[in-house]
């Protein structure tokens, strides 16, 4: 497969709630990138990772998200105080370096009712 | 202004008939650039990079206008495997940017 593992695949969290997303690429993969895709819509990036360093946040889209990389391995996507507007795909991806080629999980689908 | 535009679709093209997608980013210090296609209820996945001197892959070719800015794919003899959205994606400074997508529907 691609090489990145997502969980869970499914998740319905009750407005308000928090949820943690994991992402866990395949050994020994630099770089990691969270995209957050909503129906109808291309992938929006949100945060980016080169090991354990968060080298670009830009896209998180308010102080409610925040991700994480501790050992530069698993990563971590937390959405605190859920809101309507969070629902989407959130896709995790890992990056060849000498092709620039994306892989990506299958996504974690968040429902927030 | 979305940094990298595409038409949104859907192109609705008979099968055989040759079809073309167009996109255009922003942001002139981009480095590299590439189609992925995306299935629905599935993840994106690389179609083709594109180089400056256009490339071409089988039925496909993508093609690069620097100085306008503007990205193309073409689809020869398409079929009906064909039909998905087509994403247009950008490289800038390690942040890899997506347009919205074409889908495109092929007929019997």
């Amino acid at each position: 497969g691609a090489g990145v593992s997502q969980s869970p695949r499914y998740k319905v969290a009750k407005r308000g709630q928090d949820v943690a997303l994991r992402c866990d690429p395949i050994s020994g993969h630099v770089s990691l990138f969270w995209y957050q895709q909503a129906l109808g819509q291309g992938p929006e990036f949100l945060t980016y990772f080169q090991n354990e360093a968060q080298l670009d946040k830009s896209g998180l889209p308010s102080d409610r998200f925040f991700a994480e990389r501790p050992e530069g391995s698993v990563s971590t996507l937390k959405i605190q105080r859920t809101q309507q507007e969070d629902s989407a795909v959130y896709l995790c991806a890992r990056n060849d370096p000498n092709t620039g080629e994306l892989f990506f999980g299958e996504g974690s689908r968040l429902t927030v009712l | 202004r979305k940094e990298v535009e595409q038409d949104p679709g859907p192109f609705n093209v008979p099968e055989g008939a040759t079809v073309a997608f167009n996109c255009t980013y922003s942001n002139s210090a981009s480095q590299s650039f590439f189609w992925y296609r995306q299935d629905c209820r599935k993840e994106p996945k690389l179609l083709m990079s594109v180089y400056s001197s256009g490339n071409e892959d089988g039925r496909f070719t993508a093609q690069l206008n620097r100085a306008s800015q503007y990205i193309s794919l073409l689809i020869r003899d398409s079929k009906l495997s064909d039909s998905a959205t087509y994403l247009c994606v950008v490289n800038r400074d390690d942040k890899i940017i997506f347009g919205k997508g074409t889908r495109l529907h092929i007929l019997p």
